[in-house]
């Protein structure tokens, strides 16, 4: 079956070192978004893609890159992470054969910067 | 400044009533609108969407409203069961963007 997965599932790390979230879909979708989600903020968008090559930023992307070399994934770098990143990130995906498809969404990451 | 809102972070009903969730927004670019589920430890599920074109959408114990003039959506879940406690967000798009604007949350507890 198709599926979208993201790996660490748990992460700990320290201020000021580069973290790497992977994010890997079956699905053939176009479109790969990140997310994370802290309590009183819901899930923001950090960045999204649209198909290989093709990198955004979204409401909350300081600190963060992507970048999409293929289809599958979308790795998400923490260039030098901050205790102010520590959050649950997710990973999600959805094919752009229509306007309004739907999003199909990752196990998430939880991540601890100490 | 927050497009898409849920005013009540938590809400308990009892087994077999309606739970009614709410969702406000402010961006009339908006023309659709889903609801998604999430369960501790996972990632978010879809559960039910609306386009803006309509004022319902019914699946199952599922029901979306949606009241433009007020800028407002609802989702009803009749009957409430056990099961049904989780986390549901909502969240708002503009039709080709494939972006999703999400509310922050509301914590359902349905009580046996």
């Amino acid at each position: 079956d198709a599926e979208i997965t993201q790996s660490p599932r748990h992460k700990i790390t320290e201020t000021g070192r580069q973290v790497t979230l992977a994010c890997h879909q079956t699905w053939n979708h176009n479109n790969m978004f990140w997310y994370r989600q802290d309590l009183g903020h819901g899930l923001r968008l950090i960045h999204y893609s649209y198909g290989v090559q093709d990198t955004n930023k979204g409401e909350v992307s300081d600190g963060y890159s992507v970048s999409r070399s293929n289809t599958e994934d979308l790795p998400l770098t923490l260039e030098s992470a901050a205790s102010s990143q520590t959050s649950v990130y997710f990973c999600a995906s959805s094919d752009s054969g229509g306007p309004t498809d739907t999003q199909y969404f990752g196990p998430g990451t939880r991540l601890t910067v100490l | 400044d927050q497009q898409v809102k849920q005013n009540s972070p938590s809400l308990s009903v009892q087994e077999g009533r309606i739970s009614i969730l709410n969702c406000d927004y402010t961006n009339s670019m908006f023309d659709y609108f889903l609801w998604y589920k999430k369960y501790p430890a996972e990632g978010p599920t879809f559960l039910i969407s609306i386009s803006s074109i309509k004022d319902k959408n019914e699946d199952g114990r599922f029901t979306v409203f949606l009241n433009k003039s007020a800028k407002h959506l609802s989702l009803h879940i009749v009957p409430s069961q056990p099961g049904d406690s989780a986390v549901y967000f909502c969240a708002a798009t503009n039709s080709g963007t494939y972006k999703y604007i999400f509310g922050t949350g509301t914590r359902l507890k349905v009580l046996a």
